[in-house]
Parts: C-alpha cells; structure tokens; sequence
C-alpha cells in the first residue's frame, strides 16, 4: 500500500493557466506538508497543516493556496502559473505528537509550465 | 551564509567502502537531524532520526551528530551499487508545545558506488 501518494505525477501546462495537486497519505498522520524542489535539486518546506489547520505559511506567492479537506488529504492550488513554477512538488506528512520530525514523502508532481 | 551547507558531489566509491556524507549547519536552535536517500526521479525516503548530539546506529547506517561543531555525519559500511543516490540532510528546530516545523535541507551529495 503506497502511504503518501500524489496525483498528477506529471503535470505540464501553460503560462497563467489554473492547476491543482492532490496528496493523500494513509499512515494515520495529523499533518502534511508541501515542499517544493527546484531545478537544482534544493527542496524547500511551503506550507505545513495540522488537523485541517495551517501552522507554517513560508514566503510564498498567494498564487499559492493549499485546502486540506481532511487531515488525510492535502491539495495545492496554483493560480496564474509562471515559468518560475517549474518545479517538482512533494507533499509528505509526519505525526503531530511523538516523532513529528519524521515526515514521510509521497513520489512528487513534475510541473512545467511552458 | 545558507542554513545548511552539504558538499554536492558527486562522490564516488568502489563497492564495499566506507561512506562518509556530512553537512553543517549554523542555526544553533536545530535540535532534529534527519539523513534521506533519494533516487532519482523520486521522493526523499527517510534513513536514519537522530534528536540532539551523539550516534544512532541502523543496519550499515550510522549516523553522528556534533552540535558544538553544528556538523553532522552519515557513514554507510559495506556500500553496495543499489546505495547510489543522493543523500539529503534535513534540520528542525524544536517548536513551543510540540508539533512539527518544516525541514531545512541541505542540497544534497550525489553518492556513487562502482562495482
């Protein structure tokens, strides 16, 4: 059983168009995360949610707008995507209380935006 | 200077060596080092979760953490060709009345073993 997945795993589209990501994980876990890795391979935490609630918000767009439905799922929206965008996306998630620095990562959405 | 510095690479090992992969860090509040594998075109799996200083041994995996040196270590024993990835450091602070903060990582060491 796969326990962070994403879907699309590729996902290429055009300057300014609308596009979505979807993550759900079946661990069991409390919070999820969004972690984008660029070009060169740098990852970087964006948002982070605990129980349908954000609790990190890094500097990121407002192009940018993740919806946690259900603590199982977490989904990133992009508005208006620019080349810049380009990048690989991983969601993981990790537990709340006990070990919330093991944070475990689904296999990743490729985005170019063209 | 970045939060987390780690040598990119690549390195490149015969089979059966011994692996040293380091990172160092600067902010001192980092309480959580975390070592992933990630092959390519995949997501980060995590290896080995240390809290604080001292070793922590899995396997073939140990992994050293320094905090007066702010440096941290994995070494890999008996590597074997299926070790060939990239090995990214991660860091955390430890957040007021528990819960998670996001990971710095350090840019990764693309590790090679030759057969």
């Amino acid at each position: 059983d796969t326990a962070v997945s994403q879907t699309p795993k590729y996902l290429v589209t055009q300057m300014g168009n609308d596009k979505s990501i979807k993550c759900e994980q079946n661990l069991g876990h409390d919070t999820m995360y969004w972690y984008k890795q660029d070009s060169k391979k740098f990852l970087k935490i964006m948002f982070s949610y605990n129980n349908k609630e954000l609790i990190i918000n890094e500097t990121v767009p407002n192009r940018f707008s993740p919806k946690s439905p259900d603590k199982a799922h977490l989904n990133l929206h992009i508005n208006s995507l620019e080349l810049g965008d380009s990048a690989v996306y991983f969601c993981a998630s990790s537990q709340f209380s006990g070990s919330p620095y093991e944070q475990y990562f689904g296999p990743g959405t490729r985005l170019t935006v063209t | 200077q970045k939060e987390v510095e780690q040598d990119p690479g690549p390195l490149s090992v015969p089979e059966g060596a011994i692996v040293s992969l380091n990172c160092t860090y600067s902010n001192s509040a980092f309480q959580y080092f975390m070592w992933y594998r990630q092959y390519s075109r995949k997501g980060p799996e995590l290896l080995m979760y240390t809290y604080s200083s001292g070793n922590k041994e899995d396997g073939r995996f140990t992994a050293q953490v320094d905090k007066s040196s702010k440096y941290i270590s994995l070494f890999i024993r008996d590597s074997q060709p299926s070790d060939s990835a990239t090995y990214l450091c991660a860091m955390s602070r430890e957040v007021s009345g528990g819960g998670a903060d996001g990971l710095t990582f350090g840019k990764g060491t693309h590790l090679i073993i030759q057969p």
